[in-house]
């Protein structure tokens, strides 16, 4: 099974529009953490914010925040007030445990397949 | 600023001839990924390096070797490189046992074959 699952291959909003990107995962882990990357079309992976599985509140950095909703398994990243600069592919991913030690999985990130993201003026 | 950095930021090679990848970081961070990223799909990671140990994910052809001779710098080779070897090349790192920290990236290598 897939470890995220982005469902939407492309999305547009209109310039100053809040959008939603959709994030669902799969962990039995009890500890583990999720990201949000922005990668341009230059390439550059950007991180933009965390949520911690034990987080009670939801994270937020500037234009950016985090519905996170445990018993459902998601983390939705929410952009708001769109600029024509946030035009780009948008990665959500999860890195599991707290405590690695050694073993291939130690601190990996599970990436989904991105969504790309069009802001329109 | 603590960074990663990459370079070159963009490499032509031959078919079959081999290029290495470099990738240097000011972060003293004690993992270092390499993930391989095709156009429009997610990055997939090749293989880290926590500290000297080194991690091959299964699926990691054998004509990719990564050296790492010091804390600060880490290599990818490709041996014979192949068309389908064409693609982004992305280098990361983070301190171990902190999973509330992201990995930080590198701005890439764009490779192409010939």
């Amino acid at each position: 099974a897939q470890k995220i699952t982005q469902t939407q291959p492309g999305m547009f909003v209109q310039e100053k529009e809040a959008v939603t990107l959709d994030c669902t995962y799969d962990t039995s882990d009890q500890s583990y953490g999720l990201f949000w990357y922005k990668q341009p079309s230059s390439g550059e992976m950007i991180f933009l914010i965390y949520q911690g599985s034990y987080d009670e509140q939801n994270a937020t950095e500037g234009r950016y925040s985090l519905n996170f909703q445990k018993a459902r398994k998601s983390a939705n990243l929410v952009i708001s007030a769109s600029q024509l600069g946030d035009s780009a592919m948008y990665f959500c991913a999860m890195r599991e445990g707290l405590t690695p030690f050694g073993g291939s999985t130690l601190g990996r990130l599970y990436f989904g397949r991105g969504t790309q993201l069009t802001v329109w003026p | 600023d603590a960074m990663v950095i990459q370079n070159p930021r963009y490499q032509v090679t031959q078919f079959g001839k081999p290029v290495t990848l470099s990738c240097s970081q000011t972060l003293n961070h004690n993992v270092m990924y390499w993930y391989q990223q095709k156009s429009s799909q997610a990055p997939k990671l090749l293989f880290h390096y926590y500290d000297k140990d080194f991690n091959n994910e299964a699926d990691t052809p054998d004509n990719f070797q990564s050296r790492r001779p010091n804390t600060s710098f880490c290599f990818l080779d490709i041996r014979s490189p192949g068309l389908g070897d064409a693609a982004m090349y992305l280098c990361a790192t983070s301190r171990a046992r902190d999973s509330n920290q992201p990995q930080h990236f590198g701005d890439g290598t764009r490779l192409s074959i010939l």
